[in-house]
């Protein structure tokens, strides 16, 4: 059984560019949430979808986006980069329902921005 | 709102003595606590979580964390350290039920140091 994975491991950007990162969640999992994790310190929640919609957002601007496709897969995306959005970005994956579900974490994406 | 200190961002013990990692969080409602752990260049590894049930929680590799709600504290211990628990060890909490669930705000994270 797959754990989450995400896409790409590493990736350089330049300023003012976009990128796309990619999540799959754990097989029979269908809330997907996204963390920003920058050197030192740690993981800062930055959204969470299920249904394919936003249900809760944390403190990060629109420039922020995701999407969460019918196969609860996920996207986040960043526009207009900025050196400060440096950091490591884990794709969390849970079940829906029962309370206390165990939330699994990808390996992350880490992306520089130059 | 949520939060969670984590005393001490270093600790370093000899290998087999006791790990203690201390956590305190603040919560409005009724929280779910978490360790994870994080290797280097890794993702984050689930240790042991508290979801109301038992006020001692047992992990994996040896860890146990209690839930103490008089003193807001979760803090993680294993009685003898090994060289592989050299890693950085996040406390976080979430709240109890309802579509906040999903959403962990975690600690700055503890390093540690195992030496031999």
């Amino acid at each position: 059984d797959a754990g989450v994975t995400q896409s790409p491991t590493h990736l350089i950007k330049t300023r003012g560019q976009q990128v796309t990162l990619r999540c799959s969640p754990k097989s029979g999992h269908d809330t997907v949430s996204w963390y920003q994790q920058a050197l030192g310190q740690g993981p800062q929640f930055i959204f969470q979808y299920y249904e394919e919609e936003e249900r809760q957002r944390g403190n990060f601007p629109d420039r922020f986006s995701g999407h969460q496709f019918p196969n609860y897969s996920s996207e986040l995306n960043v526009n207009a980069l900025l050196l400060g959005d440096s950091a490591l970005y884990l794709c969390a994956s849970s079940p829906q329902g029962t309370s206390g579900n165990t939330i699994y974490f990808g390996e992350g994406s880490w992306l520089t921005v130059v | 709102a949520q939060s969670v200190t984590q005393l001490g961002s270093h600790v370093s013990v000899s290998e087999g003595a006791l790990v203690l990692l201390r956590c305190n969080y603040s919560s409005s409602v009724p929280p779910y606590l978490f360790w994870y752990v994080q290797y280097p260049n890794q993702g984050l590894q689930l240790l042991l979580k508290y979801t109301s049930a038992a006020t001692l929680v047992k992990g994996i590799n040896g860890f146990e964390a209690e839930f103490k709600k008089s003193e807001t504290s979760f803090h993680l211990t294993k009685p003898s350290a090994h060289m592989s628990d050299a890693a950085e060890y996040f406390c976080a909490v979430s709240e109890a039920g309802g579509t906040s669930y999903g959403k962990l705000t975690f600690g700055q994270g503890t390093i540690l140091t195992v030496h031999p």
